[in-house]
């Protein structure tokens, strides 16, 4: 099966922890992002990585790190520093990161913090 | 600020109905995608269309896209069941002179069709 896989699916964090998601897909996209969904709401983007070995922030960086050492995985780690981080989390990838891509979707992460 | 404002919210309508949810934006776009999201999942892309283009359709989906007025509607016909879903329209936007995309993405319609 081709696709963008996520783990785990539910995630449940300390304050003051780290904790990373992972994201992998075996679909050869160079271009990876990073989301967050709260309720009710659309998606904003956190990191992008157009290739392997390179990311730029996005809208909401503050309190996350990613890495891109592999063409097919993009983990983000969601730090101490985040204050809200309770969400959803998306992965996706397109095939450039070109504006006709279509962006396909993983299952999604759901962090909540106790 | 948001790019897409998708409208209404929610929407609620009878299995077999037709269902038209709206979007609308602010800045120039070269393409406007719109995606499905069921309740706690991924997003599905559903249609792209590109900004010289007034109409699409695929199967059951028809979208259209009035530049002029920033819009474009997503209309869902013969609604089913399986079609309850958030409905979200998103502009690309240019992060880098090297081209790389970032989608922006509305707040989405919720859809329930009732049986």
């Amino acid at each position: 099966d081709g696709g963008i896989t996520q783990s785990p699916k539910y995630l449940f964090r300390k304050e003051g922890q780290n904790v990373t998601l992972s994201c992998e897909q075996n679909l050869n996209h160079d271009a990876m992002y990073w989301y967050r969904q709260d309720p009710g709401q659309g998606l904003r983007l956190i990191y992008y990585s157009q290739i392997v070995n390179d990311f730029q922030k996005g809208d909401i960086a503050e309190g996350y790190s990613v890495s891109r050492e592999k063409k097919e995985s993009f983990p983000l780690t969601v730090t101490s520093a985040q204050k809200n981080p309770t969400a959803f989390y998306l992965c996706a990838s397109t095939t450039q990161g070109r504006g006709t891509d279509t962006q396909y979707f993983g299952p999604g992460t759901r962090l909540t913090v106790l | 600020s948001q790019q897409g404002e998708e409208d209404p919210q929610a929407l609620s309508i009878q299995e077999g109905e037709n269902a038209t949810m709206n979007c609308s934006y602010k800045t120039s776009i070269n393409n406007l995608q719109w995606y499905r999201q069921n309740s706690g999942r991924g997003l599905v892309h559903l249609i792209l269309i590109r900004s010289n283009e007034r109409e699409k359709h695929s199967g059951r989906l028809r979208v259209t896209l009035d530049t002029s007025k920033k819009s474009s509607s997503l209309l869902i016909t013969a609604s089913r069941a399986a079609d309850t879903a958030s409905y979200f329209c998103a502009t690309d936007i240019y992060l880098n002179i090297q081209g790389a995309q970032k989608l922006v993405f509305g707040q989405g319609t919720r859809l329930t069709i009732n049986p």
